[in-house]
């Protein structure tokens, strides 16, 4: 059990509706990464977020945003779903500043959409 | 694109040990080669990563060769539970993003 939480763990979604997914970071870390994996693929980075802002970004629409609370926790916003949106949802919690800052995955939201 | 090379799949007698190869020949010299691995629609599993020196902990051994062009994850008794998609990935520290490859599927039979 890596301590980092997702919720929903399920989700069903149509074609043009938003999704908001939440992620609690591991006790003591402070960083929070999103990875989307489509179905028989490995996950793809879609962001990471640092003191509340956004650090890095990877090759994904601005359909797709992000938040990160005072409290480490964060949320990945999805608008104007598309078919191709359907796949695992991924959290990574992290310790910045650490030189080997491994990341720890949570169980992932599945998202559907319809 | 991932800078490693895994193969596809590896089949394992239980009981055995499961040796698992990378090859990251264009690895530089501040990355770090780390290993996960995903059980069916689970999150990835953090099981060891390494600069140069071989690593061991409870899951696993790591050893890297002297050149760091490619690594061995060694499962030293594999059970029917280890069965999953193994990741090998080099990345820079200090908060770098992963980068998965396709991986390879470890089957342990029994």
């Amino acid at each position: 059990d890596a301590g980092v939480t997702q919720s929903p763990t399920h989700l069903i979604k149509t074609r043009g509706q938003q999704v908001t997914l939440r992620c609690s970071p591991k006790s003591g870390h402070d960083t929070v990464s999103w990875y989307q994996q489509a179905l028989g693929q490995g996950p793809q980075f879609i962001f990471q977020y640092y003191e509340e802002e956004e650090r890095q970004r990877g090759n994904f629409p601005d359909r797709f945003s992000g938040h990160q609370f005072p409290n480490y926790s964060s949320e990945l916003n999805v608008n104007a779903l598309l078919l191709g949106d359907s796949a695992l949802y991924l959290c990574a919690s992290s310790l910045a500043g650490v030189l080997t800052d491994t990341q720890y995955f949570g169980p992932g939201t599945r998202l559907t959409v319809l | 694109d991932a800078k490693t090379t895994q193969p596809t799949s590896m089949d394992c007698a239980e009981g055995r040990a499961a040796n698992l190869p990378c090859n990251h020949s264009t690895i530089s010299g501040n990355e770090y080669v780390y290993w996960y691995r995903q059980i069916h629609s689970q999150g990835p599993q953090y099981i060891i990563h390494g600069l140069k020196n071989n690593e061991t902990n409870e899951m696993a051994s790591l050893i890297i060769t002297e050149d760091r062009k490619s690594s061995t994850l060694i499962l030293p008794h594999a059970t029917l539970r280890d069965t999953a998609v193994y990741y090998c990935i080099v990345r820079v520290a200090y908060g770098n993003k992963l980068v998965f490859g396709a991986g390879t599927i470890l089957r342990v039979k029994s």
